[in-house]
């Protein structure tokens, strides 16, 4: 079945570089995205990826996919106080609308 | 161009009572997913709806949960008889088409079960 893994809990010291990285399962996923989640609100898209695609780069957001390992990583560089919150990857399946979400991984970026 | 939109933001209810949940989508957009997020989890999948059609339920709990997405008005999230366990907060994304590679999210609707 479909599983998305993350891990819970990322600290890091504004200035820095965040690092956020995800595995997933399903091999015929097509679409890979990253949302963030402020506490008491929505999911906002950051970015996302197609499979076929190695990198993508949005200002300060760097994707990183490896289809063989099945391994995707967020990098935000220059990370900031208002970058601290909720981070989930999901993916998407081939010939289905749905989205599996992995647990989220919570930045917390201190001064 | 107002984003999709859910109500009540927040939903306190008795167990046994009934919950109803509402989503509009975006401007132009008729396609409709609901997601349940329980508390310190990721968001689960529950149902995708077009309107007048349910296109896939397969995360639905057997019971006491439906959807429905009329041709006018809001698509409805419906839990009959809450138990404690449906405390989460749900949220509502949409898309204008089907297989569309981006899904809008709504602000949720939390929903407490005393």
């Amino acid at each position: 079945g479909e599983d998305v893994e993350q891990s819970l809990f990322l600290s890091v010291r504004e200035g820095d570089s965040s690092v956020i990285n995800c595995t997933y399962t399903d091999s015929s996923s097509t679409y890979l995205y990253w949302y963030k989640q402020e506490p008491g609100a929505g999911l906002q898209l950051l970015t996302y990826i197609f499979s076929n695609m190695d990198m993508k780069q949005d200002q300060r957001l760097t994707v990183l996919l490896n289809k063989k390992d099945k391994h995707l990583s967020l990098r935000i560089a220059d990370t900031q106080t208002g970058d601290s919150a909720i981070y989930f990857c999901a993916e998407k399946e081939l010939n289905t609308d749905k989205l599996i979400f992995g647990t989220g991984t919570r930045l917390q970026v201190f001064p | 161009n107002a984003g999709v939109m859910q109500n009540p933001r927040h939903l306190v209810r008795r167990r046994g009572q009934e919950a109803r949940l509402r989503c509009s989508p975006m401007k132009g957009h008729s396609h409709v997913y609901w997601y349940r997020q329980l508390p310190e989890e990721g968001l689960k999948f529950m149902v995708y709806l077009q309107k007048e059609n349910i296109i896939d339920e397969s995360g639905m709990p057997k019971e006491r949960f439906s959807a429905e997405f009329p041709k006018e008005g809001p698509s409805i999230l419906r839990i009959q008889q809450v138990v404690r366990g449906d405390s989460a907060a749900y949220f509502c994304a949409s898309s204008p088409d089907r297989g569309y590679n981006e899904q809008f999210f709504g602000p949720g609707t939390r929903l407490t079960v005393l």
